[in-house]
């Protein structure tokens, strides 16, 4: 059965730490994203990947850093930097610009 | 940009009902439209797309319709079920720019039993 894993589920961490969570996908996508996002708000992009070894800033990068060294994996670190890291964070991926984004189940974290 | 703080519009409905969420999207050169579902806790779901060659489009359930004149999208439920309460979202793909989604805020829908 194809999609996309976050882990882990829910995640706490002390201000000040570096902090990486995972996305893994099966569905053999060029393409991946990151997005955040806070209550009652939309999704706002973080990252995203058009192919393996490549990546771009999106709307709200700062603080944040990625790598793309395999097809199907789009690790995202928050780092110290980061001023309000604590949200639910999504990763997606889609086949082709032409195409619907897929989401994993999110990854909710707390910094305190 | 600004915030509009933590409220969602709120759409509640009688279990059976049909349901009508609106959306406004704001970019002419928008030439993909998706609607994107979200349940509590979970990533959001793909529900329905349209192109803009089109200005109807159906599935199980659900009518997507596109007005470009007024630059409107509207989804459509039909007889509404508890299983469908969740935080509906709109996305437009504007042509070039990789086709970054533009996501709408969101609107709750309550089904009332």
């Amino acid at each position: 059965d194809g999609g996309i894993t976050q882990s882990p589920k829910y995640l706490f961490r002390k201000e000040g730490q570096n902090v990486t969570l995972s996305c893994e996908q099966n569905l053999n996508h060029d393409a991946m994203y990151w997005y955040r996002q806070d209550p009652g708000q939309g999704l706002r992009l973080i990252y995203y990947s058009q192919i393996v070894n490549d990546f771009q800033k999106g709307d709200i990068a700062e603080g944040y850093s990625v790598s793309r060294e395999k097809k199907e994996s789009f690790p995202l670190t928050v780092t110290s930097a980061q001023k309000n890291p604590t949200a639910f964070y999504l990763c997606a991926s889609r086949g082709n610009i032409n195409s619907p984004l897929h989401f994993g189940n999110g990854t909710r974290l707390t910094v305190t | 940009g600004e915030s509009v703080g933590l409220h969602l519009p709120t759409l509640s409905v009688q279990e059976g009902d049909n349901s009508i969420i609106n959306c406004a999207y704001s970019n002419s050169a928008s030439d993909y439209f998706i609607w994107y579902k979200q349940e509590s806790g979970k990533g959001p779901q793909f529900i329905i797309d349209i192109r803009s060659n089109m200005d109807k489009r159906q599935g199980q359930r659900v009518t997507v319709l596109l007005n470009k004149t007024v630059k409107h999208l509207s989804l459509q439920i039909a007889a509404t079920q508890p299983g469908d309460s969740a935080v509906y979202f709109c996305a437009e793909a504007p042509a070039g720019n990789n086709r970054k989604l533009i996501w709408g805020l969101g609107t709750s829908l309550a089904v009332n039993p």
